[in-house]
C-alpha cells in the first residue's frame, strides 16, 4: 500500500523559508515521478513542482526561483524547500505520486498547511 | 499554457439521478505519443483528492463503475450514472499532456 505523510507546515512570516517533507512507503521515490500540489483555503488545486525519475525538476511559474523540490533516496523522502514566502503561498501542500504511463496523479498524502502571515 | 475550464461550477443532484461534468481545454490534449492525458479527481469534504479516471476513460483501482469518462481532443466529460451520498464533493479535471493543469473544480451536492 502506498502511503505519503507530509510534515513541516506551520505559521511563518513573509520572506522567511520553510522546508516540507514527505515520507513515502510502499513506493520507491527514486524510480518514479513525485510532485507537490497545493490548495489555497477554499480554492482549487494548483500544481507546484515535480521531480522526474532521472532527477530533473520543474516548477510552476508562480514559485519558480523560490521553491526547490528534492529527494533523499536513502530515506525514500521527498522535500520542498520554500524560500521568500509570500501571503499567496498560504495553502495546504500535498505530496503526490505521478504515474507517467497513465498521465495522472494517483496517490496523495493528507497534506500539510502552510500559513504565511505577519 | 493550457487552461482547463469546467462547467458547471456547481451541480445540485437528486440521489439516484445522473450527474455530468464538462471539461474543456484551451489546446488539444493529444500528446506526441498519441495518448491523451486527461484525468478526473474527486475531493470529498476535508479529504485529499482521489484519482477516479485517467487517460480520458480508464477507471482507477477501486473506483465504482458508476463513474465514467469520455471525450477527445479538447472536450471531456465525467458522468456519474446514479449519484450516491458519498459522491458529494468537488471534482477536478487535470491535464498532463503539457506540464500539468487543473480545472477550477465542480461542486456536486445533493438537492
Amino acid at each position: 500500500e502506498v502511503q505519503l505523510v507530509e510534515s513541516g507546515g506551520g505559521l511563518i512570516q513573509p520572506g522567511e523559508s520553510l522546508r516540507l517533507s514527505c515520507a513515502v512507503s510502499g513506493f520507491t521515490v527514486s524510480n518514479n515521478y513525485m510532485t507537490w500540489v497545493r490548495q489555497a483555503p477554499g480554492k482549487g488545486l494548483e500544481w507546484v513542482s515535480v521531480i522526474f525519475s532521472d532527477g530533473r525538476t520543474n516548477n510552476a511559474d508562480s514559485v519558480k526561483g523560490r521553491f526547490i523540490i528534492s529527494r533523499d533516496n536513502s530515506k525514500n523522502t521527498l522535500y520542498l524547500q520554500m524560500n521568500s514566502l509570500r501571503a499567496e503561498d498560504t495553502a495546504v501542500y500535498y505530496c503526490a505520486t505521478y504515474d507517467s504511463s497513465g498521465g495522472a496523479i494517483d496517490y496523495w498524502g493528507q497534506g500539510t498547511l502552510v500559513s504565511v502571515s505577519s | 499554457d493550457i487552461v482547463m475550464t469546467q462547467t458547471p461550477l456547481s451541480s445540485p443532484v437528486t440521489l439516484g439521478q445522473p450527474a455530468s461534468i464538462s471539461c474543456r481545454s484551451s489546446q488539444s490534449l493529444v500528446s506526441s505519443d498519441g495518448n491523451t492525458y486527461l484525468s478526473w479527481l474527486q475531493q470529498r469534504p476535508g479529504q485529499p483528492p482521489r484519482l477516479l479516471i485517467y487517460k480520458i476513460s480508464n477507471r482507477f483501482s477501486g473506483v465504482p463503475d458508476r463513474f465514467s469518462g469520455s471525450g477527445a481532443g479538447t472536450d471531456f466529460t465525467l458522468k456519474i450514472s446514479r449519484v450516491e451520498a458519498e459522491d458529494v464533493g468537488v471534482y477536478y479535471c487535470m491535464q498532463a499532456t503539457r506540464s500539468w493543469a487543473f480545472g477550477q473544480g465542480t461542486k456536486v451536492e445533493i438537492k
